[in-house]
């Protein structure tokens, strides 16, 4: 089984800022497989990038999505007040058919 | 608009069963997979089950297989999750969710909540 480790757990960080959300897959996987997902506090995941760096329908273009093989990352370019959230990446395969990282917390 | 509204959680006993239901409406509903996700108290997203649009391939983590049950009714834009022999650790908010041509998950339910406690 594939496992998904996101890095740092959890980031503190103010407004303006640049971050780097890191996801580490235990072998080597199709970028057309790797998506990211916000969750805000008492919300549904949103879907933000899908095949590793496509940005879904109406995602700000201050979200990017980048890596291949086993090393993918989530950059945003300045942080909003509404980007404080938890960020999930996720694959798609076998056995289960669907993985997800365990997140990261974007914190202010 | 793409809509997924969930149904059915509530509170069970250890061992009892329960039967989830998704709405949707906004999109060619058999035209696509759909899937469940659940998350823990506190905790991170697991995804449980999915379908393909026919309902003919099932799939499930290895925790529910033989308890949990997915299936669809296309007649009426409804995918429904079964769930047998409930633990306590199938405690969670359960999302339904419709995968997208590139077989992320672009739109996602309100989520409903299944507490299994004594």
């Amino acid at each position: 089984e594939i496992v998904l480790t996101q890095s740092p757990g959890t980031l503190s960080l103010s407004p303006g800022e640049r971050v780097t959300l890191s996801c580490r897959a235990s072998q080597s996987i199709s970028s057309s497989n790797l998506a990211w997902y916000q969750q805000r506090p008492g919300q549904a995941p949103r879907l933000l990038i899908s095949a590793a760096s496509t940005r879904a329908t109406g995602v700000p273009d201050r979200f990017s999505g980048s890596g291949s093989g086993t090393d993918f990352a989530l950059t945003i370019s300045r942080l909003e007040p509404e980007d404080f959230a938890v960020y999930y990446c996720q694959r798609y395969g076998n056995s289960p058919l669907y993985t997800f990282g365990q997140g990261t917390k974007l914190e202010i | 608009e793409v809509q997924l509204l969930e149904s059915g959680g509530g509170l069970v006993q250890p061992g009892g069963s329960l039967r989830l239901s998704c709405a949707a409406s906004g999109f060619n509903f058999r035209a696509y997979g759909m899937s469940w996700v659940r998350q823990g108290p506190g905790k991170g997203l697991e995804w449980v089950s999915g379908l393909d649009g026919s309902g003919s391939s099932t799939y499930y983590v290895d925790s529910v297989k033989g308890r949990f049950t997915i299936s669809r009714d296309n007649s009426k834009n409804m995918v429904f999750l079964q769930m047998n022999s409930l633990r306590e650790e199938d405690t969670a908010v359960y999302y339904c969710a419709k995968r997208a041509s590139t077989a992320a998950f672009d739109y996602w339910g309100q989520g409903t909540l299944v507490t299994v406690s004594s």
